[in-house]
């Protein structure tokens, strides 16, 4: 099946700064969303993004699928931001059946 | 009801015990999943529905069965739980390939 990997496995910043999380993938995607998993266990949705730019508020993210990439964006770190995020992709030969990558956990201290 | 919610919130279960974990959803989404989540880990998908009266296996669906009568509903059968089936269940629904999670269930086995 597909591979996903996700970079670094963990980052710690100081509130207010920015930082780059990467997406990788093995295969081609016929959908690729990430999360964010808070610290009280709930995935919210940041970006569908199968290809292109999306941008929301400090957030924005960017997805290269002919190179099988994916990167997210944090822009000016908040408190709040800290937890895990998530990459999820869907392979374009197997519909319906989507694959995480293990995440990249984020800690911003005050 | 607003979007996805789950039953029972959490849950301590006695191995070889017969169990259900219930989701439903309100979004009239086709596609629905079940996902575990373990400690430190990203999502693994047990199951997933493209539409009422179907379903199919997905990465770890060994000891678990869903049912998908109507739109709305999706539960998830433990028929005899182990203890290796202590984990966090997410249900989750779909439309145009983006996914949409539920709060989660906590389940352990003992």
């Amino acid at each position: 099946g597909i591979q996903v990997e996700q970079s670094p496995p963990d980052l710690i910043l100081q509130e207010g700064a920015n930082s780059t999380l990467r997406c990788n993938f093995s295969d081609s995607v016929n959908n690729l969303q990430w999360f964010h998993q808070n610290p009280w266990g709930q995935l919210i949705n940041l970006f569908y993004i199968p290809s292109g730019t999306k941008q929301n508020g400090r957030l924005s993210a960017t997805t290269v699928a002919t190179e099988r990439y994916s990167l997210l964006y944090i822009s000016s770190s908040q408190t709040t931001d800290s937890g895990v995020y998530f990459c999820a992709v869907v392979q374009n030969t197997n519909a319906g059946k989507s694959t995480f990558g293990d995440g990249t956990t984020l800690t911003v201290k005050p | 009801i607003a979007g996805i919610t789950q039953a029972p919130t959490s849950q301590i279960l006695a191995a070889g015990r017969r169990m259900t974990l219930r989701c439903t959803q309100d979004m009239r989404h086709n596609a629905m999943y079940w996902y575990r989540q373990d400690l430190g880990l990203g999502l693994r998908l047990i199951h997933y529905s493209n539409t009422a009266g179907t379903t199919g296996k997905g990465e770890v669906p060994d000891g678990y069965s869903v049912s998908r009568a109507n739109t709305d509903d999706f539960p998830l059968t433990l028929a005899s739980a182990v203890p290796s089936q202590t984990s966090v269940y997410f249900c989750a629904s779909s439309v145009g390939g983006e996914q949409f999670f539920g709060p989660g269930t906590r389940l352990t086995v003992l």
